[in-house]
């Protein structure tokens, strides 16, 4: 099992609608999640990180948290074709030392007019 | 803003090449980190550092060593570059604390 797994895109939405990304973790004991942002050709961005279990919303996003679960994921509401990018989900596994992250795969988000 | 700058965009370099790559941030944080990104594995990490003069494996080290002399700059070092060295390398910064990274903007590396 990988330590931070990502749902398999891509993803296709439509303008307007909501999408969501999902991202589990192996490590029961990790503090910090991120989601990061990365358009094709460019370095990851971050656009939300969050800490604790429930909700936190920025905008159009909200990064939804339940560490019981091991489960983090990201919605995107009223989707634009700007957003379409492919999402990382990164995790301080354990929170180990030096806030060292792992990554996922990525999920490719493509928002059609 | 944290601006982290990375010296070279593209780069093509032959097979048994020594090759750096520079990184630089501009806003005193200890942790630094470089990864490569590749098709289908996803963003793996080579080394990280944590302060001047110290350096930490990641999950890729084989092939590749790094250099901290000074807080502001990290350098990944291909010892002799082989092809399967072609790679996105991507340096990051962050703060103490809880802190997410900031990526600079990348190094496209080919060797051939």
């Amino acid at each position: 099992q990988k330590e931070v797994e990502q749902n398999s895109g891509p993803l296709s939405v439509p303008e307007g609608a909501i999408a969501s990304l999902n991202c589990t973790y192996s490590d029961r004991v990790s503090q910090s999640f991120f989601w990061y942002r990365q358009y094709s050709g460019k370095s990851p961005e971050l656009i939300m990180s969050i800490y604790s279990n429930g909700d936190k919303e920025d905008g159009r996003f909200t990064a939804q948290l339940n560490k019981a679960s091991q489960y983090v994921s990201l919605l995107i509401r009223d989707s634009q074709p700007s957003d379409s990018a492919t999402y990382l989900c990164a995790v301080n596994l354990g929170g180990t030392s030096y806030g060292k992250l792992t990554f996922g795969q990525g999920t490719i988000l493509t928002v059609h007019p | 803003d944290v601006k982290v700058t990375q010296s070279s965009r593209y780069l093509v370099k032959r097979t048994g090449e020594k090759v750096f790559l520079e990184c630089v941030q501009d806003m005193d944080h200890e942790n630094m980190f470089w990864y490569r990104q590749d098709p289908g594995l996803g963003l793996r990490l080579i080394y990280f550092s944590y302060d001047v003069k110290m350096k930490e494996k990641g999950d890729i080290p084989e092939g590749y060593s790094v250099s901290r002399e000074k807080k502001e700059r990290f350098s990944l070092i291909l010892e002799s570059a082989s092809t399967n060295q072609t790679s996105m390398y991507l340096c990051a910064s962050r703060p103490p604390g809880n802190y997410g990274y900031t990526f600079g903007s990348g190094t496209r590396l080919t060797v051939v």
